[in-house]
């Protein structure tokens, strides 16, 4: 198993509140992704990072910002929580271009 | 406007048989294929990948198939087996998306291997 860890694992919680959602590496790879999955739709990218400081929207940016002030560390927060963003949510790592990308076990977060 | 389509949901086989999973895409720019293999509560797993200068790479049980003109991969287990039961994901990406790589993934086909 690549290094990742996802915290938390499950959150509930309600529309309109911040929620942000952190991704640890010990990999030391370059590359980190949030994506998100929903039924029907596969995994979608949200954001990616190429380095420390360096970010870039994915197809599903909308509602979300990253933060990456550290090589290991990758956050995901959700400024204003909406009913949409009920999802189940990945990190994934690479240290290389080319290289397959590996996946963090998600964050099931539910907003009511 | 879905890139990458698989459209079949399920598929269901019995073990000691052929599993085919397919996928189409429609984006020329795309030159990595990737098939990943999720089970419940677990991140996806990569199984298998191939560039678009072959048309066929093996690992074991498991083989992809890219038909360049067609805009279509598949992948092939055999001989299927009951832990092979998962969610399987093509992806795809393109090197004009830069450095980082980033995949685009179908809605993934739910395989069942009935004992």
């Amino acid at each position: 198993d690549a290094g990742i860890t996802q915290s938390p694992r499950h959150k509930v919680t309600e529309t309109g509140t911040p929620v942000t959602l952190r991704c640890h590496q010990t990999e030391n790879h370059r590359y980190m992704y949030w994506y998100r999955q929903d039924p029907g739709h596969g995994l979608r990218l949200i954001h990616y990072s190429y380095g420390v400081k360096d970010t870039d929207k994915g197809e599903v940016s909308d509602g979300y910002s990253v933060s990456r002030s550290k090589t290991e560390d990758f956050l995901l927060t959700l400024e204003s929580a909406t009913s949409s963003q009920t999802s189940v949510y990945f990190c994934a790592i690479s240290d290389r271009t080319g290289s397959p990308l590996h996946f963090g076990n998600g964050t099931r977060l539910t907003v009511t | 406007d879905q890139q990458v389509k698989q459209n079949s949901p399920s598929l269901s086989v019995q073990e000691g048989r052929i599993s085919i999973l397919n996928c189409d895409y429609t984006n020329s720019m795309f030159d990595y294929f990737l098939w990943y293999k999720k089970y419940p509560a677990e991140g996806p797993t990569f199984l298998i990948s191939i560039s678009s200068i072959k048309d066929k790479n093996e690992d074991g049980r498991f083989t992809v198939f890219l038909n360049k003109s067609a805009k279509h991969l598949s992948l092939h287990i055999v001989p299927s087996q009951p832990g092979d039961s998962a969610v399987y994901f093509c992806a795809a990406s393109s090197i004009s998306s830069g450095s980082a790589r980033q995949l685009t993934f179908g809605s993934g086909t739910q395989l069942t291997v009935l004992p």
